[in-house]
Formats: structure tokens, sequence, C-alpha cells
């Protein structure tokens, strides 16, 4: 089945540490999304990236980085830099990046730190 | 900014009631319109989308939305919920000519009783 695999599905971290979430995507979709879920907040972009070797900061970019070496991959690092890292993070990708494109999203990880 | 508003934050139904859950968007240009809905432990799915054409727009499981421009509105309507219609429901707004990024309201909790 074509989809979108985040992993981990739960992470806990202390505080001070950097922490890599996977994101991996089957459909060969060019662009891929970053949001940051919390509750009364809705989603917020975190990074994009319209196609490999390429990224942009979304609303929310500080405290975050991320990579797209190769088409199907973009994961997000959540660094020490971040001061309020606890949340549920959610990936999606889209066929192309015009404004007529829908996304599809990943079941999501969930980040606590101690 | 462009920013999309959610009116309520929590709705309670008893099963067979009528549901419209409110959006209202700030931006002037030519928009694309979202509803995505998030059922218990499950990903983020799409309900309808509005591009052009008819402003009545009809998604999956009996839900509808109507595009009414000059209230910068997309309201989501279903004539009779069900139990399982319980889930945190997303108005996004995509603004034509800036890609594919999407820009989410704060969320409705719906919670059906049966």
């Amino acid at each position: 089945d074509g989809g979108i695999t985040q992993s981990p599905k739960y992470l806990f971290r202390k505080e001070g540490q950097n922490v890599t979430l996977s994101c991996e995507q089957n459909l060969n979709h060019d662009a891929m999304y970053w949001y940051r879920q919390d509750p009364g907040q809705g989603l917020r972009l975190i990074y994009y990236s319209q196609i490999v070797n390429d990224f942009q900061k979304g609303d929310i970019a500080e405290g975050y980085s991320v990579s797209r070496e190769k088409k199907e991959s973009f994961p997000l690092t959540v660094t020490s830099a971040q001061k309020n890292p606890t949340a549920f993070y959610l990936c999606a990708s889209s066929l192309g990046f015009s404004g007529a494109n829908v996304l599809t999203f990943g079941a999501g990880s969930r980040l606590t730190v101690l | 900014a462009q920013s999309v508003s959610q009116h309520n934050h929590h709705v309670i139904l008893s099963e067979a009631a009528s549901l419209e859950l409110g959006c209202n968007y700030s931006y002037g240009g030519t928009v694309n319109l979202f509803w995505y809905v998030q059922y218990p432990g499950q990903h983020l799915q799409l309900l309808l989308k509005y591009f052009s054409g008819d402003p009545l727009v009809k998604g999956i499981k009996g839900f509808e939305a109507e595009f009414i421009k000059s209230k910068f509105s997309f309201n989501l309507r279903k004539p009779s919920v069900q139990w399982s219609d319980t889930a945190e429901y997303f108005c996004a707004l995509m603004i034509y000519n800036q890609g594919g990024k999407l820009i989410f309201g704060q969320g409705t909790e719906l919670s059906v009783k049966p």
C-alpha cells in the first residue's frame, strides 16, 4: 500500500538532547511537509520541501532542522534549541507544490520531553 | 497574515442530530479550502475540498460544505451524525499562488453520544 510512514510513534527525550523523527513516503510525491500539532492550536507548518535537495522554513522553524537527500525521505531533527518540543508531529506529502494539491498525512510521532 | 478560524472548540451532539461546524478565513484572493478529519488514533484524512466551481461540495461519509466567498466561510454540515463521527475536524486554507502550504484552523472536537 502506498503511504507515509513515520517513526517512532512515541519518543521520550531528556532536555538538552537532539532527536530525529523519520518520515518516509512511497507515493512518489515531490513535496513533503512537517507540521506540529498542539491541543487547541491546530497544525502549524515547521518546514517544507518542494523537491529533493531543497527545503524552506515554515511558520515555526526555530529549533528544528530538516534534510531532503532522497525523494522519499524527509527527516526532522528537534534540537535542544526548541523551547517547547513536547508535541505531536505530522509529516505530509503532495504530488506537487501547486495550490491545487492535496496533502496526504502520516500517522504522526508523539514526542515528550522529560 | 492569512488565518483560519473555527468557531467551536468542542461540540457535543446526540446521534441523529444535525451538525454544522463553522470555518472562516482571512484572505482576499483565490483560495482552495479543505476539511480534514482525525478519528481517535488514526491518520488525518481528507473529508472534502473546494478548488473551484459549485460552491457546495460533497465529501465522504455524508458530509458537505458550502463555500460562501462574500462571507469568507466554508462551513461543514451533516444532516444526521452517527457515533462513529466522533473525531476532531480541521478546516484548512491553501492560497492558490503560494504553493502547497496548508494553513489550519484550531480544530473542533466533535463528540457524538449514542
